[in-house]
């Protein structure tokens, strides 16, 4: 079955870079996801990377995928206090809605 | 995203009410989705659409129901509000053949 995991907390000090793992359990993913949810907000499309890639960059976000480890990671460079929010990795496979993680809660340290 | 708007946005009604809690979208999408988040647990999906005739079961869909109205408008019932059912609700959209999904702002539901 589809499983994505996540780590629930990461803290990080301003100006650091903060990276953000996932794990998944399908390797017929064809599309990977990152969301990020503000406080009381819904979830924001940050991201996404097609399985037949290694890596995605956009501005201060890098999308890292590993096919062969089912892990994908994202890095924030220069993280400021604006990125605290919670990151959610999601996959889809077929024709099925996306799977989503737990969701990670980054914490940026002033 | 204004695109997806959901009412209300707060609620809190007691154990045994019917609840109904709506979703609208102007982005001219196909498919919507319900899900609920709890703290620790994510996103669950409870029910999604494809079109307007299609609805199927989501992760966790005992308890609730759905109604697509029309291609804009998809509604999530509670036929009988339980506490365990307090959650923060989350409708989305996308358009056919993408996964992307667009999320609302949440609806903060407590039954107490």
């Amino acid at each position: 079955g589809e499983d994505v995991e996540q780590s629930l907390f990461l803290s990080v000090r301003e100006g650091d870079s903060s990276v953000i793992n996932c794990t998944y359990t399908d390797s017929s993913s064809t599309y990977l996801y990152w969301y990020k949810q503000e406080p009381g907000a819904g979830l924001q499309l940050l991201t996404y990377i097609f399985s037949n890639m290694d890596m995605k960059q956009d501005q201060r976000l890098t999308v890292l995928l590993n096919k062969k480890d089912k892990h994908l990671s994202l890095r924030i460079a220069d993280t400021q206090t604006g990125d605290s929010a919670i990151y959610f990795c999601a996959e889809r496979t077929g024709n099925t809605p996306l799977v989503f993680g737990k969701g990670t809660r980054l914490s940026v340290i002033a | 995203d204004a695109d997806v708007t959901q009412t209300p946005r707060n609620r809190i009604t007691k154990t045994g009410k019917r609840i109904m809690l709506e979703c609208s979208q102007t982005k001219g999408h196909d498919r919507m989705y319900w899900y609920r988040q709890d703290p620790g647990l994510g996103l669950r999906l409870i029910y999604y659409s494809f079109d307007v005739k299609d609805i199927n079961k989501g992760e966790i869909s005992d308890g609730y129901s759905v109604s697509r109205q029309a291609q804009a408008k998809f509604s999530l019932s509670l036929e009988s509000a339980i506490p365990n059912q307090t959650a923060l609700y989350f409708c989305a959209t996308s358009p056919a053949g993408s996964y992307e999904q667009y999320f609302g702002p949440g609806t903060r539901l407590t039954v107490t």
